[in-house]
């Protein structure tokens, strides 16, 4: 079955460095979420992405967050000077795009830790 | 705003009882609202979601939730629960269109004693 993957699985950096974190959506696949969940709280919506563009983003998603699907197949998220508060694991998502009731399919999520 | 309320942090069930888990809603119109599974160490999972329609929604791994409008509330049933079943369940909020924008709960914790 296809499945929606995340790469690295655990990725840890010092405050101010810039992290990419990684997702191969499934293939067909037109719509694409990131989100995160700080450990002990709950999952939070990050940003959709659509047609090469954002379509939605939450108030956590500020300046220092960026995404882009640079080749077709990858889809990332920066943050461009990581912060202590930014330790969190990071959940990409996508959907087909076909429907509103399309299943939407989770990656395995990317731990990141902030020194 | 949307909101979600999971008023149990915590349930214990015996393998083989009946379980709901609760979930109330806050949002100003008709909303999409999900439940989420996520076991340990591992991601996120959509059990079912409910769109429009019929107000019984039937998902994966015999999971069914009822969307109630006069509760605001969307409960997560199931008639006997594996012991597999242990782990954290969020339901979840959205505006109309999907999956934009959606607002979890807190989520509870289940354990599935023999």
């Amino acid at each position: 079955e296809p499945e929606v993957t995340q790469t690295p699985s655990h990725q840890v950096t010092q405050m101010g460095q810039e992290v990419i974190l990684r997702c191969v959506p499934i293939s067909n696949h037109l719509y694409f979420y990131w989100y995160r969940q700080i450990l002990g709280q709950k999952v939070e919506f990050l940003v959709s992405f659509y047609n090469n563009e954002i379509s939605e983003k939450s108030e956590i998603f500020d300046d220092q967050f960026s995404v882009e699907r640079p080749d077709g197949s990858n889809f990332t998220l920066k943050i461009r000077s990581t912060k202590l508060e930014d330790s969190a694991m990071y959940f990409c998502a996508s959907i087909p795009g076909t429907s509103p009731t399309d299943t939407q399919y989770f990656g395995p999520g990317t731990r990141l830790t902030v020194l | 705003a949307q909101s979600v309320t999971q008023p149990d942090i915590h349930i214990t069930v015996s393998e083989g009882a009946s379980l709901e888990l609760r979930c109330n809603y806050s949002y100003g119109a008709t909303p999409y609202l999900f439940w989420y599974v996520q076991s340990p160490g591992q991601g996120l999972q959509l059990l079912l979601k409910y769109f429009s329609g019929d107000t019984l929604v039937q998902g994966i791994k015999g999971f069914e939730a009822e969307f109630k409008r006069s509760q605001s509330s969307f409960n997560l049933r199931k008639p006997s629960v594996h012991w597999s079943d242990a782990a954290e369940y969020f339901c979840a909020v959205g505006p109309p269109g999907g999956y934009q924008k959606v607002t979890f709960g807190t989520g509870t914790k289940l354990q599935v004693i023999p």
